[in-house]
């Protein structure tokens, strides 16, 4: 594709439900990044891979949060016990290189209620 | 603790002025410093990229400056246009790849 692609765009849980956001990388890009952004706040970092590597999950708020990359394409951030916190847009980033340019795609915007 | 801070009011300029956005960072040595445009709804797009080593970049009616003994960074948008409007991020980066956004700045060009 030509860009990065999130799904879904939208995604209403309820508190305590487990939910899925999935990311498309653009087709060959080795690393891929999360971010998670709050309303009026810049992206804060998750997690970051290198193909399926996950290299850094310092940024990753507690151990409800999980990521995984198994084929080093897809990644998918799940998020277990949804708390109301965790309301935020979900953002992930793909680059060609290790240092290259970051690609965000549009992200999943997440409403705990 | 490391600090980025951004112009924390909205800027409205008329059409045609140059807009001026600030980046200040504290307890940061950055290798370099990366200017976004992020819009509504939308992901983050990369802009420009400065290096420590360089004083100015410039691409198109876009220019940064990057002061390392001031600890800051200017953005600067020429002849704006309604199409500006958005909001800017800055991110100074000391090592690696893990990207690092002040809350950004909402640019407002009024025709």
């Amino acid at each position: 594709g030509a860009g990065v692609s999130q799904s879904p765009r939208y995604k209403v849980a309820k508190r305590g439900q487990d939910v899925a956001l999935r990311c498309d990388p653009i087709s060959g890009h080795v690393s891929l990044f999360w971010y998670q952004q709050a309303l009026g706040q810049g992206p804060e970092f998750l997690t970051y891979f290198q193909n399926e590597a996950q290299l850094d999950k310092s940024g990753l708020p507690s151990d409800r949060f999980f990521a995984e990359r198994p084929e080093g394409s897809v990644s998918t951030l799940k998020i277990q016990r949804t708390q109301q916190e965790d309301s935020a847009v979900y953002l992930c980033a793909s680059s060609l290189e290790t240092q290259g340019t970051q690609y965000f795609g549009p992200g999943t915007r997440l409403t705990v209620l | 603790s490391q600090k980025i801070e951004q112009n924390s009011e909205a800027l409205n300029i008329q059409e045609g002025k140059t807009a001026t956005l600030t980046c200040n960072y504290t307890n940061y040595s950055p290798a370099y410093l990366q200017w976004y445009r992020q819009d509504p709804g939308r992901g983050p797009v990369f802009l420009l990229l400065i290096r420590e080593n360089e004083k100015e970049k410039r691409k198109e009616r876009l220019k940064v400056t990057f002061d390392t003994t001031l600890k800051q960074s200017l953005f600067h948008i020429t002849a704006s246009q309604p199409a500006d409007s958005a909001t800017y991020l800055c991110a100074p980066l000391e090592y690696g790849n893990k990207l690092v956004f002040g809350a950004g700045t909402i640019l407002r060009v009024k025709s």
